[in-house]
């Protein structure tokens, strides 16, 4: 199976702050990465789709890049309806879809 | 507009089994797969498995193999997901979500939730 692990865990930020979350795979994915967005007690949110392709309706201050292992997540201003964890998920090798631990944005 | 509503909260004993529902609507539910995701309290989301809609093929997580079965009704577009053998470390919010193929694949759609307490 391939493992995915995220880092940091969690972050402390301020609204305005750019923010950047990153992704890795055990093995080469490609570009086979989706992020998603979880609020408390919400199910998750699709943002980012094939790496860097951006969710309809989603807000332009999300981006998403790279390919292979290594990911990154950017928020390039944080507001304050942004405040949630993070996960990355790999659909290369499926079954099983791997999903990353998260990382929690929350306020400064 | 693409929706999928799943049934309400279950308390169940330890050894019961609980099923889910997925009610979806808004799309061709035979184009799509559906995935059931679990998030125990404070912990990552975890796969459980996923169901082609079209002829039924199902995939399972090894971790749930044995104890989890995934059915869909297409007279009523839904997808059902049945745990047996109940422990109460698999109290959990469970989710459906469908699946966008694509270029590459992401869980595009998802329902709200359903809580399932396993407690004696």
């Amino acid at each position: 199976d391939i493992q995915m692990t995220q880092s940091p865990s969690s972050l402390s930020a301020s609204v305005g702050d750019r923010v950047t979350i990153t992704c890795r795979a055990s093995q080469s994915i490609s570009n086979y990465l989706n992020w998603y967005q979880q609020k408390p007690g919400k199910a998750p949110k699709l943002l980012i789709y094939a790496a860097s392709s951006l969710q309809s309706g989603v807000p332009s201050r999300f981006s998403g890049s790279g390919s292979g292992t290594d990911f990154t997540l950017t928020i390039s201003s944080l507001q304050p309806e942004d405040f949630a964890t993070y996960y990355c998920q790999q659909s290369y090798s499926i079954p099983p879809v791997t999903f990353g631990p998260g990382t929690k944005v929350d306020i400064k | 507009q693409v929706q999928l509503v799943q049934s309400g909260a279950e308390v169940k004993k330890p050894g019961a089994s609980v099923k889910v529902s997925c009610k979806t609507s808004g799309y061709t539910f035979t184009s799509f797969a559906v995935h059931w995701v679990r998030q125990a309290p404070g912990q990552r989301l975890e796969w459980m498995g996923w169901i082609n809609t079209g002829n039924a093929n199902t995939k399972y997580s090894q971790k749930f193999q044995g104890r989890v079965t995934i059915t869909r009704d297409t007279s009523a577009n839904t997808a059902h997901m049945e745990l047996s053998s109940l422990r109460s470390e698999d109290t959990a919010f469970y989710y459906c979500a469908r699946y966008r193929l694509g270029a590459t694949g992401s869980l595009d759609y998802w329902g709200q939730g359903t809580l399932v307490t396993v407690s004696s």
